[in-house]
């Protein structure tokens, strides 16, 4: 079945460090991809998607791009903050399913 | 403005007693949907509407219940049949069909 999958955290960085986050998918067919991001005690937020491949979404610094030949949407950022500090998560929807299809969640921390 | 509320943000109740969980959006979204979040855990899905009067199981239906009856509203009820029903519960609705999906605040559930 179709499946995504995060590395683990928590990630621990310093102010101003670069940031990947890893995002791997299975899927049978062409999914959109997202990253979501939840902040302490709140609900989750889109933080930026693409749906096709090549394609990049962008959004607040971070940028991530959904390689086919890899299967992958890696989120990254040039230079983290301590307010990036939260968990996010890579999804996927495949175009003939309502639902998306989430992975674990990674926890971020930043470190001033 | 718009956006999706869930009220109240935290609940607390004796086990053995059914407890609605409300949710409300003035997005105009046709699809909405509730999942449960456990501490360290991703998001898995409970149930899900895509229209007025109708709703799915998702993959934890076991314990709760659901109504649609108004564009608007999609109330949860966690019954006496759920075991673990202290956790997370987030609301989220979107376009029919999207992978977009918007967030409300979420409802922290504690059974004692």
């Amino acid at each position: 079945g179709n499946s995504v999958t995060q590395m683990e955290g928590p990630v621990t960085l310093s102010e101003e460090a670069f940031l990947t986050i890893n995002c791997t998918y299975t899927a049978t067919g062409y999914p959109s991809l997202f990253w979501y991001v939840q902040y302490p005690g709140e609900g989750l937020q889109l933080l930026l998607k693409a749906t096709k491949a090549d394609d990049k979404g962008s959004n607040k610094g971070f940028e991530a791009t959904y390689r086919k030949e890899t299967t992958s949407f890696h989120l990254e950022k040039g230079s983290v903050q301590v307010s990036d500090s939260a968990v996010y998560f890579c999804a996927l929807k495949m175009i003939s399913n309502y639902q998306l299809i989430w992975g674990a969640g990674t926890k971020l921390i930043i470190k001033p | 403005d718009g956006g999706i509320t869930q009220s109240p943000k935290y609940l607390f109740r004796k086990e053995g007693q059914n407890v609605t969980l409300s949710c409300e959006q003035n997005l105009n979204h046709d699809a909405m949907y509730w999942y449960r979040q456990d501490p360290g855990q991703g998001l898995r899905l409970i149930y899900y509407s895509q229209i007025v009067n109708d709703f799915q199981k998702g993959d934890i239906a076991e314990g709760y219940s659901v109504s649609r009856e108004k564009k608007e509203s999609f109330p949860l009820t966690v019954t006496s049949a759920q075991k673990n029903p202290t956790a997370f519960y987030l609301c989220a609705s979107s376009i029919q069909g999207a992978g977009e999906q918007y967030f409300g605040p979420g409802t922290r559930l504690t059974v004692t």
